[in-house]
């Protein structure tokens, strides 16, 4: 299966939001509501930000938000600090008993 | 506090072995599936394998299928993955991660594995 299509770049000033789409095909985002959003700083190991489309782990600030609308899950985070420059990898259950992971995004705060 | 350390990585020879270690504290580790994920330089993340808690039930990723193998010893809290034939593209930090493939809440630092000559 092909990775998750993501935007490589977004971008956003310091309060605004941004949305970073990630699109796959029916069997895999648009066929299971097992899409997480994983938070990556440089040189460290990836975070969990948002599991199951929509749920947040504890601890993560509610400035995230997952969604999902047929084959394209969304991750949008309000109110842009400089701490969530990073980039953001999307996941999802691919059916067949694998797991697929976007090319992520690097999100800058201007 | 969940800790997950890997060890393990080095430099190996295209068609050499490596066994990655993972320990793991502060859970219970039998009652938790674990994955191996891993990262190219530069690159995105890729999901290699996971194992259920009991290490009943396995799956891999199509591009390691074959040539790697996880399991993982309870009683030493330790996962591994035994990477066999190992190729150029294989070259990646490999994290060792807990909770189910598609919602991985707990990440190790990682290790680096290099497959050159």
């Amino acid at each position: 299966q092909s990775a998750l299509t993501q935007p490589p770049s977004a971008s956003g000033s310091p309060g605004q939001s941004v949305t970073i789409s990630c699109t796959g095909t029916s069997s895999d985002v648009g066929g299971y509501n097992y899409v997480s959003w994983y938070q990556q700083h440089p040189g460290k190991a990836p975070k969990l930000m948002i599991y199951e489309v929509t749920k947040r782990p504890s601890g993560v600030p509610d400035r995230f938000s997952g969604s999902k609308s047929g084959n394209t899950a969304s991750l949008t985070v309000s109110g842009l600090q400089a701490e969530d420059e990073a980039d953001y990898y999307c996941s999802s259950y691919g059916g067949s008993n694998n797991v697929i992971f976007g090319g992520g995004t690097k999100l800058t705060v201007l | 506090e969940v800790q997950l350390v890997e060890s393990g990585g080095g430099l190996v020879q295209p068609g050499g072995s490596l066994r990655l270690s993972c320990a793991a504290s502060g859970f219970t580790f039998s009652s938790y599936e674990m994955n191996w994920v891993r990262q190219a330089p530069g690159k995105g993340l890729e999901w290699v394998s996971y194992i259920t808690g009991s290490g009943s039930i396995i799956y891999y990723a199509d591009s390691v299928k074959g040539r790697f193998t996880i399991s993982r010893d309870n009683a030493k809290n330790s996962l591994y993955l035994q990477m066999n034939s190992l190729r150029a593209e294989d070259t990646a930090v490999y994290y060792c991660a807990r909770g189910p493939g598609s919602a991985v809440g707990y990440w190790g630092q990682g290790t680096l594995v290099t497959v050159s000559s």
